[in-house]
């Protein structure tokens, strides 16, 4: 079955930075476009960043342009986030989704940044 | 971007209960709509798709309706595991846009 498994997170202080990654399985990764989520604790939902099959396309949220970066390795089923300049309002739970062809995503299980001193 | 309200923030009801949460859009987005149930601790899970097509495995007791900027999820009959926090989210633009959530609580 479909599993997204999200690594990377942790406590970094402001400014610091961060790789997140997720281990894609149970599908065939290249086929789909991926997108990064993130949840504040006891907050929303927020759509973070987005990628095509290809790495081709690339769309970021304004409050993350600029600072973080979105990659995939189809060749490793996998999908990154690398995130710089981190401020306490980057705290949260990230979550990986796929982008299903027929509208909305699964997600994974999600990890944990948390950005404080 | 395109703004969400969806309301209301919090629902008080009982099993049993019909339940419906509206999410409006600031511009048309088509059926560009999915809904989705989060219960605390977990991931969201995604329960319509395309405004008002149900995932597999969700019960039939939910529906979603609407196009364009008005839409509704709708319970027919709240079941204690209905007792989460459901959001809509819209897939028509970027940047993607979910709404502020519905809390279902039990009365």
């Amino acid at each position: 079955q479909v599993q997204l498994v999200e690594s990377g997170g942790g406590l970094v202080k402001p400014g610091g930075s961060l790789r997140l990654s997720c281990a894609a399985s149970g599908f065939t990764f290249s086929d789909y476009y991926m997108s990064w989520i993130r949840q504040a604790p006891g907050k929303g939902l927020e759509w973070v960043s987005y990628i095509s099959s290809s790495g081709s396309t690339i769309y970021y949220a304004d409050s993350v342009k600029g600072r973080f970066t979105i990659s995939r390795d189809n060749a490793k089923n996998s999908l990154y986030l690398q995130m710089n300049s981190l401020r306490a309002e980057d705290t949260a739970v990230y979550y990986c989704a796929r982008d299903l062809t027929t509208g909305g995503v699964d997600w994974g299980q999600g990890t944990l940044v948390t950005v404080s001193s | 971007a395109i703004w969400m309200t969806q309301s209301p923030s919090l629902l008080s009801a009982s099993t049993g209960d019909r339940v419906t949460i509206s999410c409006r859009m600031s511009q048309g987005i088509s059926s560009y709509l999915a809904w989705y149930q989060q219960k605390p601790g977990k991931a969201p899970e995604l329960l319509i798709y395309a405004a008002s097509t149900l995932q597999s495995g969700v019960p039939s007791r939910f529906s979603g309706s609407g196009s364009g900027t008005d839409f509704t999820l709708t319970i027919s009959c709240l079941q204690s595991e209905d007792f989460a926090t459901y959001y809509c989210q819209q897939y028509y633009s970027f940047p993607r846009t979910f709404g502020q959530g519905t809390k279902v609580e039990i009365k």
